[in-house]
């Protein structure tokens, strides 16, 4: 079964840039996968960020940005604030309906 | 604005089947997916399951033994069970529509209802 990678926990420093990535057990990531990312913090529903790789949701402010690094989905921030400490999930669609999700990123910001 | 909201019991004996079902407001069922996705407490998300609003389904193949997922478009409605339930189907499930003309995402999500199941 297809397995979607992701970084356990990603630490940034307020302000500062971070980088998470979503990669295949087998395989490249590509746009075709139409990845897209959720953040979620504790005890709420998950919250749309970037869907078809780089479009971000209504809503979302410019500082979180999706592309394709190499062989993965990434989900970059860019001036990182207190309130984005939260879990990050990705997902890949695999075709025919079926979507997986990625394991999460917990960021930290500190 | 689309609205989804989970309904069920909350507590649920080993063995026996789970059901849940999401009502949609705001938006109808037509020309959309619409998923079912679980969270075990502590733990990441997992995709269970979708349905296109013709009734045509898709399900994660780890569960899809266990897994029906139907719609009744009358009522604004589409529903989950999972049968022979464990412990380890203990966690918050969510139902979302799936976003899939020319691309695919998850655009509206419920609040979450957590279904235990214990004896």
């Amino acid at each position: 079964q297809t397995v979607v990678t992701q970084e356990p926990s990603f630490s940034v420093s307020p302000g500062g840039t971070v980088t998470l990535t979503c990669g295949l057990s087998s395989g490249s990531v590509s746009t075709s996968y139409y990845p897209s990312w959720y953040q979620q913090t504790p005890g709420q529903a998950p919250r749309t960020l970037i869907y078809t790789t780089n479009t971000r949701s209504s809503r979302v402010p410019d500082r979180f940005s999706g592309s394709i690094l190499g062989n993965k989905a990434a989900l970059t921030i860019t001036g990182a604030q207190a309130d984005d400490e939260s879990d990050y999930y990705c997902v890949l669609y695999m075709g025919s309906g079926i979507s997986v999700f990625g394991g999460g990123t917990k960021l930290t910001v500190l | 604005q689309v609205q989804l909201q989970e309904s069920g019991p909350g507590l649920v004996k080993p063995s026996e089947t789970l059901s849940l079902t999401c009502t949609v407001s705001g938006g109808s069922l037509s020309s959309y997916f619409w998923s079912w996705i679980r969270q075990p407490p502590g733990k990441g998300l997992d995709w269970i399951g979708n349905i296109y609003y013709s009734g045509s389904t898709n399900y994660n193949p780890s569960l899809k033994s266990r897994v029906t997922i139907s719609v009744d478009t009358s009522k604004n409605q589409f529903s989950l069970k999972l049968s022979s339930v464990t412990a380890a189907d203990t966690a918050v499930y969510y139902c979302a529509r799936a976003e899939s003309h020319g691309l695919w995402y998850f655009d509206y999500w419920g609040q979450g209802t957590l279904v235990t199941v214990s004896s």
